[in-house]
């Protein structure tokens, strides 16, 4: 089945420790997102990536970090810079060109900073 | 500067009830309105969609109603049942300019009770 794997589902570190999320996607889209939610705040864009090699920082991008060298991959570090680290993480992609419509998103992975 | 503002935070709807989610918008160069729904613990999922050519887009007990010049829209959800008890998100985005990533609304914690 197409999707989008994030792993892990949930996910435990301690202060000054960098971690990093995997987002990996099999539906050949060109563009990827990661999204952070805490609740009452909605969904606040941290990075994104339009093709490979290339990609932009989101309204709160301070305290992450990413890469796209592959296509299907668009993973998140989360660096020991980030101030307020505990969240839930949400990876999207979607397809290219003008006109795309369908964003679609992982199940999530839950960080806690202990 | 929140571009999209979306009331109410949480809502209680009787069984059978209509449940009505209202989001108003900033940026007049916004083309694109979906909805989003998410249920605990999973990342949100596309639910209704609409453009701003036309007024109003209905599928099934879902609808949603949009006023241009108030730059406002609105998700109804008819004949309200249990299982829709979810968080929904109204979002905007820039189709026509390429993948401009979608802004969302804070979110509407819903609850239908029996």
């Amino acid at each position: 089945d197409g999707g989008i794997t994030q792993s892990p589902k949930y996910l435990f570190r301690k202060e000054g420790q960098n971690v990093t999320l995997s987002c990996e996607q099999n539906l050949n889209h060109d563009a990827m997102y990661w999204y952070r939610q805490d609740p009452g705040q909605g969904l606040r864009l941290i990075y994104y990536s339009q093709i490979v090699n290339d990609f932009q920082k989101g309204d709160i991008a301070e305290g992450y970090s990413v890469s796209r060298e592959k296509k299907e991959s668009f993973p998140l570090t989360v660096t020991s810079a980030q101030k307020n680290p505990t969240a839930f993480y949400l990876c999207a992609s979607i397809p290219g060109g003008r006109g795309a419509n369908v964003l679609t998103f992982g199940a999530g992975s839950r960080l806690t900073v202990l | 500067q929140q571009q999209v503002k979306q009331s109410p935070q949480s809502l209680i709807v009787q069984k059978g009830g209509i449940s009505i989610i209202n989001c108003a918008y900033e940026n007049t160069a916004f083309d694109y309105f979906p909805w989003y729904q998410q249920f605990p613990g999973k990342g949100p999922a596309l639910l209704i969609a609409i453009r701003p050519d036309v007024s109003e887009k209905k599928e099934g007990r879902f609808t949603i109603s949009f006023n241009k010049s108030a730059k406002q829209f609105s998700l109804h959800i008819m004949d309200s049942q249990p299982g829709d008890s979810a968080t929904y998100f109204c979002a905007a985005s820039m189709r026509s300019s390429g993948n401009t990533p979608l802004v969302f609304g804070k979110g509407t914690r819903l609850s239908v009770i029996a």
